[in-house]
């Protein structure tokens, strides 16, 4: 049963830390796509990768997010330095180029405090 | 410019009764659509999806969703509302490999 995995699926720390989080999209798929999740705005895109490569990160604050995949089998969101704001669910969403639809992964709480 | 509108944030419905989450899209060039489930605490899941061909598709757990060009819309319904249907459902379109979501809508379903 081929799935997202996203971790760690909670994450709590203080304002000014970095916060790293991991997504390893379904074995295959060449597309993956960094998500924020909040009652106020909804879900944001903040990041989509094709082949590896960043084809647009136009939603994401650029002074304090980062994101990359450093292989195929890994995606990585870096916050540096966090902040009370920031606090949401981040989802990651693999997909295959022809499929058009995505797949998420479980999600990771990220409270900041 | 694209975009998806959910009318309508929350939406209660009887067990039993029927179930109708409305999405309108606007889009330059012929879409493709989705809708997808959200059970709290879980990440989004893949309803159904409308590609090309036959405008009426079925999903998982009985909905269905009907895409109408000429009214630009794409409403999920399901016959018969189960209790395990409260969840929040998103539509989303793509273009060109681009993803836009509704803004959500929670559905309760009362005993």
């Amino acid at each position: 049963d081929a799935r997202v995995t996203q971790t760690p699926r909670h994450k709590v720390t203080e304002m000014g830390q970095e916060v790293t989080m991991r997504c390893q999209p379904i074995l295959g798929h060449n597309t993956v796509f960094w998500y924020r999740q909040t009652m106020m705005q909804g879900l944001e895109l903040l990041a989509y990768f094709r082949n590896r490569a960043p084809l647009d990160d136009s939603g994401m604050p650029k002074d304090r997010f980062s994101a990359e995949m450093p292989d195929a089998t890994l995606a990585t969101l870096k916050i540096q330095p966090s902040e009370p704001r920031d606090s949401a669910v981040y989802f990651c969403a693999s997909g295959l180029t022809g499929l058009a639809e995505q797949y998420f992964g479980p999600g990771t709480r990220l409270t900041v405090t | 410019a694209q975009s998806v509108t959910q009318l309508g944030s929350h939406v209660s419905v009887s067990e039993g009764a029927l179930v109708l989450l409305r999405c309108n899209y606007s889009s330059s060039v012929p879409p493709y659509l989705f809708w997808y489930v959200q059970y709290p605490n879980q990440g989004l899941q893949l309803l159904l999806k409308y590609t090309t061909g036959a405008t009426l598709v079925k999903g998982i757990n009985g909905f269905e969703a009907e895409f109408k060009k000429s009214e630009t819309s794409f409403h999920l319904t399901k016959p018969s509302a189960h209790m395990s249907d409260a969840a929040e459902y998103f539509c989303a379109v793509t273009v060109i490999n681009k993803f836009y979501f509704g803004s959500g809508t929670k559905l309760n379903v009362k005993p």
